[in-house]
C-alpha cells in the first residue's frame, strides 16, 4: 500500500506570493491533517479534514487555508507569504478522524520564502 | 492549553545500551498519546499509540508506558542499535473526541554510537 504522498518536495517562493501544497493520503484513509514544523516552534497543528469537511483549525492566521476533495486528497494554500512561513509542511492521514487510529505522515514539503 | 515537554533534548549512548526517553504533558485529559520517530529530512513514523485507558504498549524492542494521572509517558528502547538514531517525538491528542489535532513535544535527538 502506498504511503502518504506530498508534492512538491521543495518550493522556493518570494514574500507576498501564494503557494499550494498537495497531499494524497493512504488509500482508504478519509482523514487528512496538516502540520507545520519549524526549528523554533516545533510541530504545530494547522487543520484537519474528514469527508471534505474541516473539523478543526489550529492557531494560524486566515492566510492558511485548506480543502479536501471527494477522493480524500487534500490541498493547503498559503497566501501573501511571509518569511516566517518558511517551514516543513507535513500532511498526515488516518482512516477515521479524531480516534485511536495512528497518524501516517508524508515526507513533507519544504517551503522556503525569500 | 496543553503543553508537552520531552527530556532530554539530546542523548548519545553506545550501541547495545537500554535507554529511556521521557515525555510529560500538563493536561491529563488526553484521548491518546503517540510516539513517533523522525529521520533527517523525512516525515514522522508512528511507533506506538497508547489509548487513554491503557498503561503500556509494546512493539519489538520498544515499550511505551503512560501514567495519565501524573502526566507522564516513557519510551523504553532495549538493546539500542545505530539504526535507532533519530529524533523521537511524543504527541498527545486531547480528550473529548480529539478534533484539535496532536500537540507535540520538541523531541529527543538520539544518537547511538557504533
Amino acid at each position: 500500500k502506498a504511503g502518504v504522498t506530498q508534492t512538491p518536495r521543495y518550493l522556493i517562493k518570494t514574500r507576498g506570493q501564494q503557494v499550494t501544497l498537495s497531499c494524497s493520503p493512504i488509500s482508504g484513509h478519509r482523514s487528512v491533517s496538516w502540520y507545520q514544523q519549524t526549528p523554533g516552534q516545533g510541530l504545530q497543528f494547522l487543520f484537519e479534514y474528514f469527508s471534505e469537511t474541516q473539523r478543526n483549525k489550529g492557531n494560524f492566521p486566515g492566510r492558511f487555508s485548506g480543502r479536501q476533495f471527494s477522493n480524500s486528497r487534500s490541498e493547503m494554500n498559503v497566501s501573501t507569504l511571509e518569511l516566517g512561513d518558511s517551514a516543513l509542511y507535513l500532511c498526515a492521514s488516518s482512516d477515521i478522524a479524531g480516534t485511536n487510529s495512528p497518524l501516517h505522515f508524508g515526507n513533507g514539503t519544504r517551503l522556503t520564502v525569500t | 492549553k496543553q503543553e508537552v515537554t520531552q527530556i532530554p533534548a539530546a542523548l548519545s549512548v553506545p550501541e547495545g545500551e537500554n535507554l529511556v526517553l521521557n515525555c510529560s504533558f500538563t493536561d491529563s485529559a488526553i484521548y491518546n498519546l503517540q510516539w513517533f520517530r523522525q529521520d533527517p529530512g523525512k516525515g514522522l513514523t508512528s511507533l506506538l499509540l497508547i489509548q487513554s485507558s491503557q498503561r503500556e504498549q509494546t512493539s519489538g524492542r520498544l515499550n511505551a508506558s503512560l501514567d495519565k494521572s501524573s502526566g507522564r509517558s516513557t519510551l523504553y528502547i532495549a538493546a539500542s542499535q545505530p539504526g535507532d538514531s533519530a529524533t523521537y517525538l511524543c504527541a498527545v491528542r486531547r480528550g473529548g473526541g480529539g478534533a484539535d489535532g496532536l500537540t507535540f513535544g520538541k523531541g529527543t535527538h538520539l544518537i547511538i554510537q557504533p
